[in-house]
């Protein structure tokens, strides 16, 4: 089965300054699905980011991007100019598309804070 | 872009009843739905899975008798928390998967059993 690992389960950033949250998995599969969701106090899930395992190069949206590593099996996500209301819980997430339903593999979740 | 309504966003119920939670897809039709438990600051645990018309798989562990789920359209899907007790007091969030593959989230249920 996969794992999804998260190191960090807290990590500080400045206003305007950039953070990386680092996620881990582990998988015997070539081609997957792998996602940032980040979850504010609202609890509201909401996707940050998507990059597709046979795609080489790294998804971008906006102030966010990923560094995906596949053969070492590691999927970061950067934030650049950090803003207040990107404080939240990040978890990184892992789909298989070889598993019946498709379902999501999270990871425990990384808390971030944002100082102004 | 998809929605998935979430309702109630929290109910407080007794010890003993049972509460309904229900999820509609609002401009999709969600193939398959997932139901999860979260903790406060704890990551989201996968309850079950549903398709339209079929049974629900749960995950081991998760009692198929107390947390009932239905998914008889491709717009609704329902959780019942039956007997319910302290214990279950949570966080519940459903996730709704399109023909496009993509999951959207509802808004969750805050349960309190008293």
């Amino acid at each position: 089965a996969q794992t999804v690992t998260q190191s960090q389960p807290e990590m500080s950033v400045q206003e305007a300054e950039t953070v990386t949250l680092s996620c881990t998995y582990d998988t015997s599969e070539s081609d997957y699905y792998l996602f940032w969701y980040k979850q504010p106090p609202s609890r509201q899930m909401i996707l940050v980011i998507r990059q597709e395992a046979y795609k080489q190069q790294n998804a971008t949206e906006n102030r966010f991007s990923v560094n995906f590593q596949k053969a070492a099996k590691s999927f970061s996500l950067k934030i650049s100019d950090s803003q207040l209301g990107d404080a939240a819980m990040y978890f990184c997430a892992y789909r298989s598309l070889m598993e019946y339903g498709n379902k999501l593999v999270f990871g425990a979740g990384t808390i971030l804070r944002v100082k102004s | 872009g998809a929605v998935v309504s979430q309702h109630p966003s929290r109910v407080i119920c007794k010890s003993g009843t049972s509460v309904k939670i229900e999820c509609r897809s609002l401009d999709f039709q969600a193939t398959t739905m997932f139901w999860y438990r979260q903790f406060p600051k704890q990551s989201l645990m996968l309850m079950a899975t549903s398709n339209e018309g079929s049974k629900a798989t749960y995950e081991q562990g998760v009692e198929k008798d107390k947390f009932l789920i239905n998914h008889a359209s491709l717009t609704l899907s329902t959780l019942t928390v039956t007997s319910a007790h302290p214990e279950d007091s949570s966080f519940y969030i459903c996730s709704a998967q399109g023909r496009d593959y993509g999951y959207t989230f509802g808004s969750g249920t805050r349960l309190t059993v008293v």
